[in-house]
């Protein structure tokens, strides 16, 4: 079945780069996704890139795609305590009756050291 | 921005009680979803919900669980009898077009003692 992969803790300091990595298995993704949960929040969505692409670019956050090795990145330049998170990895199944249903990463949680 | 909004933030139950979970979508979204993240494993897919009917559900969603949108607006997870191992945080979610990711809620921490 699927399954998505993750480390489970990176902790970096302000103002240099984070990478986040995740792996996954299934090969017929479509949409690749990294969320954000804040303490008490609920998952903010960052980004996502579809699985013919193999970067995106949005601001501090850059998304690589290596889908022959199935293996996705998030880098957050510049990273700011306020980036403390647990970020995770999600993919999506291709729908079955219109839905997409997510599988998610168990989340890395990044600390920014000031 | 919109939001979805779940109550409430925390419910503690005992064994063998129903407790219904509480969603309000975004009101444009036509996708509904509950997942569940028992604490240090993964966020789990339970079921999602299109054009007022189930459309997929996983095994973890058995006869225990159902969901309803009652009014149009409300969108409810009921567990008919709770389990110790249905501890967990209920995420509601919404889409427009679920390729493109969906809105989470805040969740609801569900306690069964």
């Amino acid at each position: 079945g699927e399954d998505v992969e993750q480390s489970l803790f990176l902790s970096v300091r302000e103002g240099d780069s984070s990478v986040i990595n995740c792996t996954y298995t299934d090969s017929s993704s479509t949409y690749l996704y990294w969320y954000k949960q804040e303490p008490g929040a609920g998952l903010q969505l960052l980004t996502y890139i579809f699985s013919n692409m193999d970067m995106k670019q949005d601001q501090r956050l850059t998304v690589l795609l290596n889908k022959k090795d199935k293996h996705l990145s998030l880098r957050i330049a510049d990273t700011q305590t306020g980036d403390s998170a647990i970020y995770f990895c999600a993919e999506s199944i291709p729908p079955g009756a219109g839905s997409y249903q997510l599988t998610f990463g168990k989340g890395t949680k990044l600390s920014v050291i000031p | 921005e919109p939001e979805v909004t779940q109550t409430p933030s925390h419910q503690v139950t005992q064994m063998g009680q129903e407790v219904i979970l509480r969603c309000v979508p975004i009101s444009n979204h036509l996708y509904f979803y509950w997942y569940r993240q028992i604490l240090g494993q993964k966020v789990e897919f339970l079921v999602s919900f299109y054009n007022n009917e189930i459309s997929e559900k996983s095994e973890i969603f058995d006869d225990q669980f159902s969901v309803e949108r009652p009014d149009g607006s409300n969108f409810t997870l009921k567990i008919r009898s709770t389990k110790l191992e249905d501890s967990a945080m209920y995420f509601c979610a919404g889409g427009d077009r679920g390729n493109y990711g969906y809105t989470f809620g805040s969740g609801t921490r569900l306690t069964v003692v």
